[in-house]
């Protein structure tokens, strides 16, 4: 079965105090894997697609990167304002053009 | 800029009324989709579609029915609204083929009483 697991659920870290989020997934062909953004109360908001293995794309401070099992968000230095829920999403081979959603990880930056 | 936009931000209805939730979007995308958003439960896929008047069922269509009858216009449709369907709707829109990144609209919360 097609699965999306992210983790850590939820983050808190420090002002500046660099870290990443995880997204593993099990999937019988990978069309291509998005990260979103989402703040309380809103839709997602699109960051990357990333499309093959060793693929990186760059965003201020965020950084995704793909392997064939999992993708990574480096968050560098973060400031307050990158406090919000992160999500993956996984586009399958053999799903249409629907995708697979991670439950997200919720990010609080403390000043 | 994608642009995404659903009729309303919030919507108070009453158990058995009828509801309609717009979407539209500005970026001829074929497809269309409708999700809910529930703590613990993530995204699920409702209904989408990939060309006008066509439509498939997601992974939890029960209780609702979808309507596109223009390509920029995908219309959600709760028939007799319940209890349980209070929850964040969200929809998106993207192109078919290689380009196939989903853009949000900004959600609309449903609370059925």
């Amino acid at each position: 079965e097609d699965q999306v697991t992210q983790s850590p659920e939820a983050l808190r870290l420090q002002e500046g105090e660099s870290s990443s989020l995880n997204c593993s997934y099990t999937v019988s062909g990978l069309r291509g894997l998005f990260w979103y953004r989402q703040d309380p109360g809103k839709g997602p908001e699109f960051l990357f697609t990333l499309y093959s293995a060793g693929e990186e794309k760059e965003k201020e401070r965020l950084k995704a990167t793909l392997t064939k099992k999992e993708s990574f968000l480096h968050i560098t230095a973060p400031k307050p304002e990158d406090s919000a829920t992160y999500l993956c999403a996984v586009h399958p081979g053999n799903r249409d053009d629907k995708i697979i959603f991670g439950k997200g990880t919720r990010l609080h930056i403390l000043p | 800029d994608v642009k995404v936009t659903q009729s309303s931000r919030y919507l108070v209805k009453r158990t058995g009324e009828k509801v309609f939730l717009e979407c539209v979007q500005d970026m001829d995308h074929e497809n269309m989709f409708w999700y809910r958003q529930d703590p613990g439960l993530g995204l699920r896929l409702i209904y989408f579609s990939y060309d006008v008047k066509m439509k498939e069922k997601g992974d939890i269509p029960e209780g609702y029915s979808v309507s596109r009858e223009k390509k920029e216009r995908f219309s959600l449709i709760l028939e007799s609204a319940s209890t349980n369907q209070t929850s964040m709707y969200l929809c998106a829109s993207s192109f078919s083929g290689p380009q196939e990144t989903q853009y949000f609209g900004p959600g609309t919360r449903l609370l059925v009483l």
